[in-house]
């Protein structure tokens, strides 16, 4: 099946810092999106991208979708100790579920 | 409240003995999915239901079967569980690329 590769794997950052993370397919996607899981939690919807190229914030988290239509990256602005946690992107294609990828795992230390 | 339930969260069970994960939605939605998380496997769709008495396998069928008689309920069933399906079980129900999901059930099978 398709495969998205997400990096990086884990995150070590400093409170306040700047986060970037992305996903890239060898295959392409028509709809892009960004999970975040909570630990002992089900994943949560940040982001969903619909057009290629598109531009999407929330809040202090923006994310754009590849003028390719494969791969995407998330941003996290200014990180604060609740912005730990795991996050996913997703690609969806036609009516099938969703194709993850296998998480960043984000840490901020104090 | 809009939300996607699953009972049981904790389950522990021995090798063959059936078990069924139950996964009820209060949005009247269509579409709804069962995934497992695997540590560095990320998500895998196992199942996925579009309608009513129509579902469709995912990228990890083997082992389980599923159910969708009505619109909000899609269980989960595993009729000879092995050691190798212990993970952590979302359902999500959604529409189009947006799902929601479940808070997980994570099974032990000895």
């Amino acid at each position: 099946g398709q495969q998205l590769n997400q990096s990086p794997q884990s995150m070590f950052i400093q409170e306040g810092e700047d986060v970037s993370m992305n996903c890239t397919s060898s295959s392409i996607f028509n709809t892009w999106l960004w999970y975040k899981q909570d630990p002992g939690e089900g994943p949560v919807l940040l982001i969903a991208l619909y057009k290629a190229g598109e531009l999407t914030s929330n809040g202090r988290l923006t994310a754009q979708f590849g003028i390719t239509r494969k791969d995407s990256f998330l941003n996290i602005s200014a990180s604060i100790p609740s912005d730990v946690g795991i996050y996913f992107c997703a690609g969806h294609w036609g009516a099938d579920g969703l194709t993850f990828g296998k998480g960043t795992h984000l840490i901020i230390q104090p | 409240e809009a939300q996607v339930t699953q009972n049981p969260r904790y389950l522990i069970t021995v090798t063959g003995k059936k078990l069924t994960v139950t996964c009820s939605q209060n949005m009247n939605h269509e579409y709804m999915s069962w995934y497992r998380q695997d540590p560095g496997l990320g998500l895998r769709q196992i199942y996925y239901s579009m309608n009513v008495e129509v579902t469709d396998k995912g990228d990890v069928p083997e082992g389980y079967k599923v159910s969708r008689k009505e619109k909000r309920n899609f269980p989960l069933i595993l009729e000879s569980p092995s050691p190798n399906q212990t993970s952590l079980y979302f359902c999500a129900s959604g529409f189009g690329s947006t799902q929601y999901f479940g808070p997980g059930t994570r099974l032990l099978v000895l």
